[in-house]
C-alpha cells in the first residue's frame, strides 16, 4: 500500500540558508500535517493543511511557510536556517472523511543545520 | 492545557518479559487515543486507537487499556523480543477542529538478549 512519502530524506545546510521540505500524501488523503521532532523530544505540530487552504497552526516560526499544492502534496520552506532547527521534520496525511481518521505518518526529514 | 504524559520515560527489560507502559492525559474534549511505536530516526507507526468507549483493544503482542475516568491508558507488551525496542509515544486526538495529535513525551523500550 502507498505510504506518505517524504523528500528529501537526509538534508545538511548552513546556518542563515533556506531549506525546502516535501511532502507526498496517500492517494485520496486531503489534509496533511507537519510535526517537527527535535532530539529526544516528542513532535510538536507546525501547521496543517486540508484542501489546499491552512486549517492549523501551531508552534510554526514565522522564518517558517508552507503550503499544500492542487495535487495535495505539501512543502515547508524553512528560511534563516538556526541550528536549533536541526530535527526530524515528519508529515502526515489524513483523509477528512470521517470523524478522528487516522493520521499516517512519512519516514520523516532529517535536517542538519551546521 | 492540553497535556500527555508518558512514564517510565526509558526501560530495559530481558527478551521474553512483559512490560508495562503507562500514560496519563487532561485532553479534553477527548476523541481517542493511540499507541504509536517509533523507530529511531523513523516515523511513527500506530499499534492501537482506542475511543471513550473501548477499555481495552490488543494487537499481537501489544494489548492496551483506557480508563477514560481516570485519564490513563497502559501499554502492555507480552513476550517482548528485541525488534520491540523503540520508543513507545501515546498520543491523545482533542475532539475538536482539526484532531490535531497531542503527543506524549515518550518511553524509550530496550529490549536485551
Amino acid at each position: 500500500a502507498a505510504g506518505v512519502i517524504q523528500s528529501p530524506r537526509h538534508l545538511i545546510k548552513e546556518k542563515r540558508e533556506t531549506a525546502t521540505l516535501k511532502c507526498y500524501p496517500i492517494p485520496r488523503h486531503d489534509t496533511v500535517y507537519w510535526y517537527q521532532q527535535g532530539p529526544g523530544q516528542d513532535p510538536q505540530f507546525l501547521i496543517s493543511f486540508y484542501e489546499k487552504m491552512q486549517s492549523d497552526k501551531g508552534s510554526i516560526p514565522d522564518r517558517f511557510s508552507a503550503q499544500q499544492f492542487s495535487d495535495y502534496h505539501s512543502e515547508l520552506n524553512m528560511s534563516s536556517l538556526e541550528l536549533g532547527d536541526s530535527a526530524l521534520y515528519f508529515c502526515a496525511s489524513r483523509m477528512d472523511s470521517r470523524f478522528g481518521n487516522e493520521q499516517f505518518f512519512g519516514p520523516g526529514t532529517r535536517l542538519t543545520v551546521l | 492545557k492540553n497535556q500527555v504524559e508518558q512514564s517510565p520515560q526509558s526501560l530495559i527489560i530481558l527478551e521474553g518479559k512483559n512490560c508495562t507502559l503507562q500514560c496519563n492525559y487532561t485532553v479534553s474534549p477527548f476523541s481517542n487515543l493511540r499507541w504509536y511505536k517509533q523507530d529511531t530516526g523513523r516515523g511513527p507507526v500506530s499499534l492501537t486507537i482506542m475511543t471513550f468507549s473501548e477499555n481495552t483493544k490488543s494487537n499481537g503482542r501489544y494489548t492496551a487499556t483506557l480508563d477514560a475516568d481516570t485519564k490513563q491508558s497502559s501499554l502492555h507488551i507480552t513476550a517482548s523480543q528485541l525488534s520491540d525496542s523503540a520508543s513507545y509515544i501515546c498520543v491523545v486526538s482533542a475532539a475538536s477542529g482539526t484532531y490535531k495529535y497531542i503527543f506524549g513525551t515518550g518511553t524509550r523500550l530496550k529490549v536485551l538478549a
